[in-house]
């Protein structure tokens, strides 16, 4: 089966501080890996994806994540972190072209402080 | 503008009686979904449909119904079978031959 672990439940950086947040999943064949974002109250907006190919992304926002097969790692980084920035950060793998199931991890909640 | 629907925002409704959610999407895609997300449990599937008049059980469905008698519209009902039904909904779309899920804004459920 597959399944997504975001080991840090809340993070609190200050602003313009680096960023990283950690995400692992567990899928059986070769996954497609998605992070989202939510703003309070919010619905979910896509920040970058991987399928395939280059394993460092880039996404909205400034954002990239990096692909570690050998590690089952999907982490999310950003270089310098803005008070806008503090949301909610989903990871999610499976899905794919044929409409395949979405599992989602627990979330990380980010907190900015300035 | 295209995108994903979903009303009203905010709902409450006595315990023992059904409520609707409605999703609509003008982004012409085959496949809808419904998850709900509780604090501290990311988003767990409830159903999803694949194309009109066809749908299937997610990880959660006990206590929910759907129906898809148009491509446009995948409405949620949560009957008094659900134990425990107050939570934030979240209905998604995702295109044919497209990767991505795009999600609407969602509709918070308060059951009294």
């Amino acid at each position: 089966a597959q399944s997504v672990t975001q080991p840090d439940i809340h993070i609190t950086v200050s602003e313009g501080a680096s960023l990283e947040l950690r995400c692992n999943y567990s899928y059986g064949a070769t996954p497609y890996l998605f992070w989202y974002v939510q703003s309070p109250g919010q619905g979910l907006q896509l920040l970058l994806k991987y399928f395939s190919g280059d394993t460092l992304v880039q996404g909205i926002k400034g954002f990239e994540a990096e692909f570690k097969r050998s590690q089952s790692s999907f982490n999310l980084r950003k270089p310098s972190v803005h008070w806008s920035d503090a949301a909610e950060y989903f990871c999610a793998v499976g899905g794919g072209t044929s409409y395949g199931k979405l599992t989602f991890g627990q979330g990380t909640i980010l907190t900015v402080h300035p | 503008d295209g995108g994903i629907t979903q009303s009203p925002k905010y709902l409450f409704r006595k315990e023992g009686q059904n409520v609707t959610l409605s999703c609509e999407q003008n982004l012409n895609h085959d496949a809808m979904y419904w998850y709900r997300q509780d604090p501290g449990q990311g988003l767990r599937l409830i159903y999803y449909s694949q194309i009109v008049n066809d749908f299937q059980k997610g990880d959660i469905a006990e206590g929910y119904s759907v129906s898809r008698e148009k491509k446009e519209s995948f409405p949620l009902t949560v009957t008094s079978a659900q134990k425990n039904p107050t939570a934030f909904y979240l209905c998604a779309s995702q295109g044919r031959n497209t990767d991505t899920q795009y999600f609407g804004p969602g509709t918070r459920l308060t059951v009294l």
